[in-house]
């Protein structure tokens, strides 16, 4: 398994302006996600973030509005930039392992709030 | 393209009862199916997985799920209900002919386990 942290826990900010996510892992770990849970709703990828290599995006998701770094195999992060109250979610990362990547952890979120 | 469906957005249940959280799914290949458990303010846990294997999968909590690949379905099960059950649950799922594809969340249904 793997324990996930990430900083802030919540926040609340206002319009125009970006906050950066941290996602911190206790293990290195290649591949590593970044989600949006929008109030009440299920879980939407926003992009895949490994090591090395470019952050992909998912539809709907572009580097602009959400860049990522993944400078080491142990962290993240996730900016969401000229924040608008759509952008009132919490975001998750998550790390994928095991044989295949098939065991999936999460992190404990980030609820944003804009206002 | 994979898919994930929870046809029931509310289960309430009664606590001592039997209670079934329902999902099915819809890939190219062979599944991967999983079930996370979100309690209030918290991130993800997981719950338990199908890879192969029997298809009684047994996991976290007391909880259980029946693979039944002609109805494809992945129903979570537990024959006892606590109220601390009461949650937020996501089936997933993961297309092993498309290796490489990320998991797909269903919407959630949320668990009311009722004293």
């Amino acid at each position: 398994s793997a324990v996930i942290s990430q900083k802030p826990s919540r926040d609340i900010c206002q319009r125009g302006t970006s906050l950066t996510i941290q996602c911190q892992v206790d293990s290195q770990v290649t591949m590593m996600f970044w989600y949006r849970q929008q109030p009440g709703q299920s879980l939407t990828l926003i992009a895949t973030a490994n090591q090395g290599s470019e952050a992909t995006y998912e539809s709907g998701f572009v580097i602009d509005k959400f860049p990522i770094s993944r400078p080491n195999l142990t962290f993240s992060t996730l900016t969401v930039s000229n924040m608008s109250p759509e952008d009132s979610s919490i975001y998750l990362c998550s790390v994928a392992l095991g044989q295949g990547y098939n065991e999936q952890f999460f992190g404990p979120g980030t609820r944003l709030t804009v206002l | 393209a994979q898919s994930v469906a929870q046809p029931e957005d509310q289960v309430n249940v009664a606590e001592g009862n039997p209670l079934t959280v329902k999902c099915t799914y819809s890939v190219s290949g062979n599944p991967y199916l999983f079930w996370y458990v979100q309690y209030p303010n918290r991130g993800l846990q997981f719950l338990l997985k199908y890879i192969t294997g029997d298809n009684l999968v047994k996991g976290s909590y007391g909880f259980e799920a029946e693979f039944n690949k002609s109805q494809t379905s992945f129903h979570l099960k537990k024959p006892s209900a606590l109220v601390s059950d009461s949650a937020l649950y996501f089936c997933a799922v993961r297309d092993d002919y498309n290796y490489g594809q990320n998991f797909v969340f269903g919407p959630g249904t949320r668990l009311s386990v009722l004293p």
